[in-house]
């Protein structure tokens, strides 16, 4: 059964700090990983999507890196801003092809101070 | 291009009642999915939907709760004879998915926040 878990739970640092999120999983065999952002009381936001094949992506400050032999990816946020601050989601896709669905992560929450 | 909608986002209903959630995926996209997350915990995948079709219900719990995604209209999440602990953020999201496609990101709705007292 494919677990997924994020660590730390939560995270606070001063605005203009890089940080690393970090999740892992416990089944290699995914199709794909994704990350996402949760502000309160609000849905989801998708921030990078990673292919199993693929090894990082990139989106202005974000950077997500996936070791799928080790069952772990971790999001890079750079020069972190005050409006950083939400919860990130990991999610997979499990390698079978006739499903979408996904397995998240507990998220970490993320507060950045100005 | 109008994002997931859902509606309503905020629903009360008192134990036994019945509690209806509806989804209109995004324009084009015949996929739908419904998470649930439950307070203090992460989001649970519930339920795999195409037009007409139910693909994936490995997530539902056995009773009291169905869903259906019909030719016409919006996906509607079916809790029948709510108790407390239904209480939780419903999430639908829609894919344009298509088999052997490489592209799949899951668009996510605003949620539905079903309190039942």
């Amino acid at each position: 059964k494919q677990e997924v878990t994020q660590i730390p739970a939560a995270l606070s640092v001063p605005e203009g700090e890089n940080l690393v999120l970090n999740c892992s999983f416990t089944d290699s065999a995914i199709y794909n990983l994704q990350w996402f952002r949760q502000d309160p009381g609000k849905g989801l936001t998708s921030l990078l999507l990673i292919q199993s094949s693929q090894r990082e992506q990139t989106s202005g400050r974000l950077n997500a890196s996936l070791d799928k032999s080790s069952g772990r990816s971790t999001l890079y946020i750079a020069a972190s801003q005050p409006g950083d601050s939400a919860t990130y989601l990991c999610a997979v896709r499990l390698g079978s092809s006739n499903t979408g669905k996904l397995i998240f992560g507990q998220g970490t929450t993320l507060q950045v101070k100005p | 291009n109008a994002g997931v909608m859902q509606n309503p986002r905020h629903l009360v209903r008192r134990r036994g009642q019945e509690a209806r959630l509806r989804c209109s995926p995004m324009k084009g996209h015949s996929h739908v999915y419904w998470y649930r997350q439950l307070p203090e915990e992460g989001l649970k995948f519930m339920v795999y939907l195409q037009k007409e079709n139910i693909i994936d219900e490995s997530g539902m719990p056995k009773e009291r709760f169905s869903a259906e995604f019909p030719k016409e209209g919006p996906s509607i999440l079916r809790i029948q004879q709510v108790v407390r602990g239904d209480s939780a953020a419903y999430f639908c999201a829609s894919s344009p998915f298509l088999a052997g496609e490489s592209t799949d990101t899951q668009y996510f709705g605003p949620g539905t926040r079903l309190t039942v007292l």
